[in-house]
This record gives structure tokens, C-alpha cells and sequence, in this order.
């Protein structure tokens, strides 16, 4: 079963804040992708990289950056925390097939 | 600009009966499809998916239907149990190399006693 772990489950920051989270695949993935769900707007994909120090902008890169220095790990960071980036985080993963792996999602609120 | 839309935010449905949900899309491109289910603090978990090349695909209780003539799919759920009710994502795909999937907004499906 492909593993997909995320650093924390909840997470309350302050504004102006740097905020890390942190996405591990245990399958040896090539692809991992970040989205935030909120309500009413489904997932929508913030960031993806489809091999080790590479990256790709998605639909809502705007105040997110990420780095890929390991194949397994995928971070996700926030610059500067803003209120409207209050949100469920969701880190997924995929290599050889279309489906992809979620992992269990952050709860981010800032404050 | 949508290009999946899931035009209906919410569903209910009584336990033991058929629950389907829809889902539209724009892009002529798109050639996979799938659905994905999310309860409550969870991340979604894959439930099935459909080639372009296909119109049906089953797996237990739950059966895809794609019309591409109408750029339309449906989630068949028979029957439907307590433990389906969830949020349903549909999404679409074009093969290529970063295998991007587009979700719709969401379905929350609602089984009633």
C-alpha cells in the first residue's frame, strides 16, 4: 500500500508567519503534487514536481513556494501566512499510473 | 473556467437505493477519469476510474458510466450504505507527462436511514 504522510495534522499559525509543511511517500514516487480543499471550490493544485529539484506551478501558486531535494519529501511553504491561507493542505503522489495517493491533509489556520 | 463541474453541491438518498452522481466536462482532451471519495479530515482516497476507450467500468457496488458525446460521467453507488456518505470529487485527466488531474468541486453525498 503506498504510505503518504504529512508533518502535521493541525496546525494554528499567526499572520506573517513561515510556515513548513512537510509530505513523505514511501513507494519511490516520482510525481507528488500539493492542493488545499476548501469548501465549495474543491482541490485545486497549488504546486506539483515530477522529479527530484524540479517544480511546476499550478492553478494557485501565489504565496506558496516548495522544494524537492529528496524523491520521498516534499515540502510546502508558506512565505508570509495570510488569513486567506486558511485551509485543509493535501499532499498526494503518483508514479506509473493516474491515480493519485493522498495523504491524511494539514489543517492550517492562521490567524 | 471549470473544466469539470459538479453541478450538484449536495444528494440525498435513502439507505439500500441507488445513489448517482454526475459529473460534466469541457475538455475534449481529457482522456481518464476518476473518482475519488473524502470523508470529513481525511485525505481522498482513489475509488475508480474509466478510460476514454471504455463507456463502463465496475468495481463491487460502484460502476462508472462515461458518455463522451456529451463530455459526461456518472457514479452509480448500489446500494447505498451509511458508510458512503461522503464528499465525492470527480476528476479528469490528458495523458502527458506530469499527469495533472483536474477535480470538480464536489458532490456531498448524504445516506439516509
Amino acid at each position: 500500500d503506498v504510505k503518504v504522510t504529512q508533518s502535521s495534522r493541525y496546525l494554528v499559525k499567526r499572520t506573517g508567519e513561515k510556515v513548513f509543511l512537510e509530505c513523505v511517500q514511501d513507494m519511490d514516487h516520482e510525481n507528488m503534487f500539493w492542493y488545499r480543499q476548501d469548501p465549495g471550490l474543491g482541490l485545486r493544485l497549488i504546486y506539483f514536481s515530477y522529479d527530484v529539484k524540479m517544480k511546476e506551478k499550478g492553478d494557485i501558486p501565489e504565496g506558496y513556494s516548495v522544494s524537492r531535494e529528496k524523491k520521498e519529501r516534499f515540502s510546502l511553504i508558506l512565505e508570509s501566512a495570510s488569513t486567506n491561507q486558511t485551509s485543509m493542505y493535501l499532499c498526494a503522489t503518483n508514479g506509473g499510473v493516474r491515480e493519485q495517493y493522498f495523504g491524511p491533509g494539514t489543517r492550517l489556520t492562521v490567524t | 473556467d471549470q473544466q469539470v463541474k459538479q453541478n450538484s453541491p449536495s444528494l440525498s438518498v435513502q439507505e439500500g437505493r441507488i445513489s448517482i452522481l454526475n459529473c460534466d466536462y469541457t475538455n475534449s482532451m481529457f482522456d481518464y477519469f476518476l473518482w475519488y471519495k473524502k470523508y470529513p479530515a481525511e485525505g481522498p482516497t482513489f475509488l475508480i476510474s474509466i478510460s476514454s476507450i471504455k463507456d463502463k467500468n465496475e468495481d463491487g457496488r460502484f460502476t462508472v458510466f462515461l458518455n463522451k458525446s456529451a463530455k459526461h460521467l456518472s457514479l452509480h453507488i448500489v446500494p447505498s450504505q451509511p458508510g458512503d456518505s461522503a464528499v465525492y470529487f470527480c476528476a479528469a485527466s490528458v495523458t502527458n507527462r506530469d499527469d495533472k488531474i483536474i477535480f470538480g468541486k464536489g458532490t456531498r453525498l448524504h445516506i439516509l436511514p
